[in-house]
């Protein structure tokens, strides 16, 4: 079946700028997460969303950083003036239920550069 | 807090020969570890979990790794590596409610021909 997909594959923006990127989970996945990876930080985790439930924002890095999620289905991560310091791999999990054994099945990762 | 520390940054082994990534992990309870690899320009792909029981869990690709807890280690082990694991290789442990994902800065492997 499909996996997670993310767009844009890659985005080129200027320092200032907002931008939003885009997160379809698999199919029937209730939990999805977005991470971050940089040459600086490593693989981060930022927020994540279970269900109806309130997101778990506490890995985002600055209040420039949001995500929506509508029900259960596709997520949006915008980061709002946008610094070079944001230009990194943002990577999008899904996985069943959140639950400590399950899987997180990740897309390819949006590549954002900020110029 | 939780970390995870993968001590090697770059290994070089030759095609055919056996591979050990190390893995050291710091976390109050019993830790939810997992390995991931990531290959250029691909998302991350499970290789293996552990939870609880045996040990020694294997995974896909002919990989394994064993959990010490003695020594707080989760390392990744294939008894013959191919060119194509030449990849990046992540260990994580899993955090709490959703399970978030804390990663070692991964071990870069080169497979010589």
């Amino acid at each position: 079946g499909a996996g997670v997909s993310q767009s844009p594959s890659n985005k080129v923006t200027e320092k200032g700028k907002d931008v939003e990127l885009r997160c379809d989970p698999i199919s029937g996945h209730t939990a999805l997460y977005w991470y971050r990876q940089s040459l600086g930080q490593g693989l981060e985790f930022l927020i994540y969303f279970q269900g109806n439930s309130a997101p778990d924002k506490s890995g985002l890095p600055s209040d420039r950083f949001s995500a929506e999620r509508t029900g259960e289905s596709v997520s949006t991560l915008t980061i709002q003036r946008t610094q070079q310091e944001d230009s990194a791999v943002y990577l999008c999990a899904s996985s069943l239920d959140g639950g400590r054994k399950e899987t997180q099945y990740f897309g390819p990762g949006t590549r954002l550069l900020v110029l | 807090a939780q970390s995870v520390t993968q001590p090697d940054i770059h290994i070089t082994v030759s095609e055919g020969a056996s591979l050990e990534l190390r893995c050291n992990y710091s976390y109050g309870a019993t830790p939810y570890l997992f390995w991931y690899v990531q290959s250029p320009g691909q998302g991350l792909q499970l290789l293996l979990k552990y939870f609880s029981g045996d040990t020694l869990v294997q995974g896909i690709k002919g990989f394994e790794a064993e959990f010490k807890r003695s020594q707080s280690s989760f390392n990744l082990r294939k008894p013959s590596v191919h060119w194509s694991d030449a990849a990046e290789y992540f260990c994580a442990v899993g955090e709490g409610g959703g399970n978030k994902l804390t990663f070692g800065t991964g071990t870069q492997l080169k497979v010589e021909l």
